[in-house]
């Protein structure tokens, strides 16, 4: 299963509403995942079953979608947020991510 | 608190062998099945493989399937990635996960360690 993200970067202000999509080559029910991850650093889970938030992320972190087509909302940008975004998908093995989408300061 | 230490990375000759570790505690690792990832230099993630919690599952990437090994002592508390006729494309940081879900595979990493290079070079 092909997983594709995009935007594969974008530059936004802190206080910003952040969209970022994936989409899945064959349907994947409510199997996505989003994690996020800063340089030098392990990727860290946000959002899991494409919409339930992982204890301790905090609620400015969204996750919506099914099927198909995914989308991970950050409703305002915080400097903790600049980091790359990846997307997941749990229903099949191989397990397969997206190329990930950076997040820059404008 | 949950902790994974990968150890074994290092630069090694094309076609060589190599076995890296995952040292866990923090929670009941037999109970848990266990991720490895890969990271190219500069590159997006790449799962490698999964091992249920008692390892008789295992699943593949097809890029690794036949060279590398998945494989666990839960008396140790420890995974292990076995990897045969390493290739230049092999290089990496290689993080061990462990999954969200006691027993079944939900292949949802909720901890990660901090990851271990691999450098495949002559």
């Amino acid at each position: 299963i092909q997983m594709t993200q995009s935007p594969s970067s974008l530059s936004a202000s802190v206080g910003d509403r952040v969209t970022i999509t994936c989409r899945a080559s064959q349907t994947i029910s409510t199997y996505l995942n989003w994690y996020q991850q800063k340089p030098g650093k392990a990727p860290n889970l946000l959002i899991y079953a494409a919409s339930s938030l992982q204890s301790g992320v905090p609620s400015r972190f969204s996750g919506s979608g099914s099927g198909t087509d995914f989308t991970l909302t950050i409703s305002s940008l915080q400097p903790d947020d600049f980091a790359t975004y990846y997307c997941q998908q749990s229903f099949f093995t191989p397990l397969t991510f997206g190329g990930g989408t950076k997040v820059e300061i404008k | 608190q949950v902790q994974l230490v990968e150890s074994g990375g290092g630069v090694v000759q094309p076609a060589r062998s190599l076995r890296l570790s995952c040292a866990a505690s923090g929670f009941t690792f037999s109970n848990y099945g266990m991720h490895w990832v890969r990271q190219a230099p500069g590159k997006g993630l790449e799962w490698v493989a999964v091992i249920s919690y008692d390892g008789s599952n295992k699943y593949y990437a097809d890029s690794v399937k036949g060279r590398f090994t998945i494989s666990r002592d839960n008396s140790k508390n420890t995974l292990y990635l076995q990897m045969n006729s390493l290739r230049a494309d092999d290089t990496a940081v290689y993080y061990c996960a462990k999954d969200t879900s006691p027993i079944t595979i939900v292949a949802t990493a909720d901890y990660w360690g901090q990851g271990t290079l691999v450098t495949v070079s002559s």
